[in-house]
């Protein structure tokens, strides 16, 4: 089973609706997690980070998680095309020889259509 | 805040050379640097992690005599591909991590290798 998992995409929605990214991650345990943005031949962009149950907004952006599913999600609203990217879930243990380290999903591929 | 650069950005060589990459946090004490490599549509694959000071952790299948890595202080971190060839061609991007940061790592804008 890989540490996290992300719904493997592409997905495709029309300019101004709402995206919705998936992860879930394997440790139980995970204390911090973090969504990044990756524009094609960039390097990867911190959106979000959440830390406790329940939803987190930042503008356009909001991060959701829930530690009992072992689940984390992304909404972005109001979707532009300058939205299309990899996003990139990432998960921190948060203990042991792992601190520090994030454990990184595959990423899910949005594309916005005008 | 939480700037990272990198040098070169980019670095054609010939085979055989080794090639050193710059990795800086601008505005923050990093105390934890990581390197990350990244082949084209491929997800990043950690190579190393490195704290100032001491010896950096690689992972498994990741060589250590070729891929040298310094921590020296606590805003600069170095990656050298030793002997590079041309399948060590690909994207070299590093992060940092501060702790008033709380394990969130920024990363630099990323070093394209082209190996000839």
């Amino acid at each position: 089973q890989k540490e996290v998992e992300q719904n493997s995409g592409p997905l495709s929605v029309p300019e101004g609706a709402i995206a919705s990214l998936n992860c879930t991650y394997s440790d139980r345990g995970s204390q911090s997690f973090f969504w990044y943005r990756q524009y094609s031949g960039k390097s990867p962009e911190l959106i979000m980070s959440i830390y406790s149950n329940g939803d987190k907004e930042d503008g356009r952006f909001t991060a959701q998680l829930n530690k009992a599913s072992q689940y984390v999600s992304l909404l972005i609203r109001d979707s532009q095309p300058s939205d299309s990217a990899t996003y990139l879930c990432a998960v921190n243990k948060g203990r042991g020889s792992t601190l520090g380290r994030l454990y990184f999903g595959r990423g899910t591929q949005l594309t916005v259509w005008p | 805040g939480a700037v990272v650069s990198q040098h070169p950005s980019r670095v054609i060589c010939k085979s055989g050379t080794s090639v050193k990459i710059e990795c800086r946090s601008l505005d923050f004490q990093a105390t934890t640097m990581f390197w990350y490599r990244q082949f084209p549509k491929k997800s990043l694959m950690l190579m190393a992690t490195s704290n100032e000071g001491s010896k950096a952790t690689y992972e498994q299948g990741v060589e250590k005599d070729k891929f040298l890595i310094n921590h020296a202080s606590l805003t600069l971190s170095t990656l050298t591909v030793t002997s590079a060839h041309p399948e060590d061609s690909s994207f070299y991007i590093c992060s940092a991590q501060g702790q008033e940061y709380r394990e969130t790592q920024y990363f630099g804008p990323g070093t394209r290798l082209l190996v000839l």
